[in-house]
């Protein structure tokens, strides 16, 4: 089946230092990629859309200079969390779709910054 | 945008009862309902699904059912064992794998 890998798992980091977070699909071509952000006993909440090729689509409230989102190559989507704080500790997880894939998740990165 | 609620937040079942989970949507353009199983730093795994078609459908002890009128959708867990306890989401999306909204999840427990 489809699989999406997803590293680091687990990240510390340093308040101000920014983390990248990637996401390979192995077996299929991700023409999209959707980013999410989990906070602590709470649901998935959709942070940014991304199609090979083109600029990723943010949703309203997060900040595009923040979280960039790079997704050059169909099978690789990155995260970079620029400057991180405190509060952008969280579980972050990708999910992608190709062309007779549904949704596929990656494994999630638990961030936490310092 | 799409607005999904889910409830109840948390359920507490007894081993071989019966467990259902309710969500609404607001988007009637939502098509795709997927369920998912989440555990504790893992990534969600899809449990079952609905398409906007179909009314319902049933996987061994989960089922689902879709009510598009109402804009509401059920999960139903028949004979649940400890293992079924986990959090568990509902989520709504468009056509051709557009972007999915989730609910905010039920903590499902089992107890023995």
């Amino acid at each position: 089946g489809a699989v999406v890998s997803q590293h680091p798992s687990r990240v510390i980091c340093k308040s101000g230092t920014s983390v990248k977070i990637e996401c390979r699909s192995l077996d299929f071509q991700a023409t999209t990629m959707f980013w999410y952000r989990q906070f602590p006993k709470q649901s998935l909440m959709l942070m940014a859309t991304s199609n090979e090729g083109s600029k990723a689509t943010y949703e309203q409230g997060v900040e595009k200079d923040k979280f960039l989102i790079n997704h050059a190559s169909l099978t690789l989507s990155t995260l970079t969390v620029t400057s991180a704080h405190p509060e952008d500790s969280s579980f972050y997880i990708c999910s992608a779709i190709g062309r007779n894939y549904g949704y596929t998740f990656g494994s999630g990165t638990r961030l936490t910054v310092v | 945008g799409e607005n999904v609620e889910q409830h109840p937040s948390t359920l507490s079942v007894q081993e071989g009862d019966s467990a259902v989970i309710k969500c609404t949507y607001s988007d009637s353009a939502s098509n795709y309902f997927p369920w998912y199983k989440q555990e504790l730093g893992k990534r969600p795994q899809l449990i079952i699904d609905i398409r906007s078609n179909v009314g319902e459908k049933k996987d061994q002890r989960i089922a689902v059912t879709l009510n598009k009128t109402a804009k509401h959708f059920s999960l139903h867990i028949t004979e649940t064992q400890p293992e079924d306890s986990a959090v568990y989401f509902c989520a709504a999306g468009g056509t051709s794998y557009g972007k999915l909204t989730f609910g905010q999840g039920t903590i499902l427990t089992v107890h023995p």
